[in-house]
């Protein structure tokens, strides 16, 4: 049972350089979201999807955009990579109800 | 708005004794709440979780968190600390449209 998955897990950039984080569940999840975590900040949200066709911003949107290309899968691009970018970067898809959310084991992103 | 605050960025304990990670919530209503933690270099992992029901949550590990709503509380809690315990830990309220909101993180450290 794979849950969900992120591709790649490491990652380096130079400023400037282009790139897309891929997710993706294989539990029939209708919500998905992007987080980013940094050193004492937490997680904080930058864009989720509440169902197959819709994504809204969250917390920190600037910068990202994503697509929620089908059911399974939600991709988060970076159109011009900055070295404030740098952080490692979670996606999570939740079950409809009151359940927690399930967690990728992340991609750490470096923007040189 | 919604938020969380963790007291404490580390918390230092020896093996054998007991675990205590603080957090305080905001919330202009019933908050739910949950603890996650994260093993070095991994992803998130749900502990346990409050929604309005036992205010006394039993976790996985032997963790358990009582929320307290005079106190604007949901402090975790272990009472023998293992080796295996240290990693990071995110006290986390959910938000309008199911989204999470995490605290700072607290880091525990296990020594022999």
């Amino acid at each position: 049972n794979a849950g969900v998955t992120q591709t790649p897990k490491f990652q380096v950039l130079k400023t400037g350089q282009s790139m897309t984080l891929q997710c993706a569940q294989d539990m029939n999840h209708n919500s998905m979201y992007w987080y980013r975590q940094d050193p004492g900040m937490g997680l904080r949200l930058i864009y989720y999807s509440a169902s197959e066709g819709t994504t809204d911003k969250g917390e920190v949107p600037n910068g990202y955009n994503v697509s929620r290309l089908n059911k399974r899968e939600f991709s988060l691009r970076l159109e011009s990579a900055a070295p404030s970018q740098t952080s490692v970067y979670f996606c999570a898809s939740r079950r409809d109800g009151n359940y927690g959310y399930t967690f990728g084991s992340g991609t750490r992103l470096t923007v040189v | 708005a919604q938020s969380v605050t963790q007291l404490d960025s580390h918390v230092s304990v020896s093996e054998g004794t007991p675990v205590l990670l603080r957090c305080n919530y905001s919330s202009s209503y019933s908050p739910s709440l949950f603890w996650y933690v994260q093993h070095p270099n991994k992803g998130l992992q749900l502990l346990l979780k409050y929604t309005s029901a036992a205010t006394l949550v039993k976790g996985i590990n032997g963790f358990e968190a009582e929320f307290k709503k005079s106190e604007t509380s949901f402090h975790l809690t272990k009472p023998s600390a293992h080796m295996s315990d240290a990693a990071e830990y995110f006290c986390v309220v959910r938000i309008e449209n199911q989204k999470l909101v995490f605290g700072t993180g607290t880091r525990l450290l296990v020594s022999p």
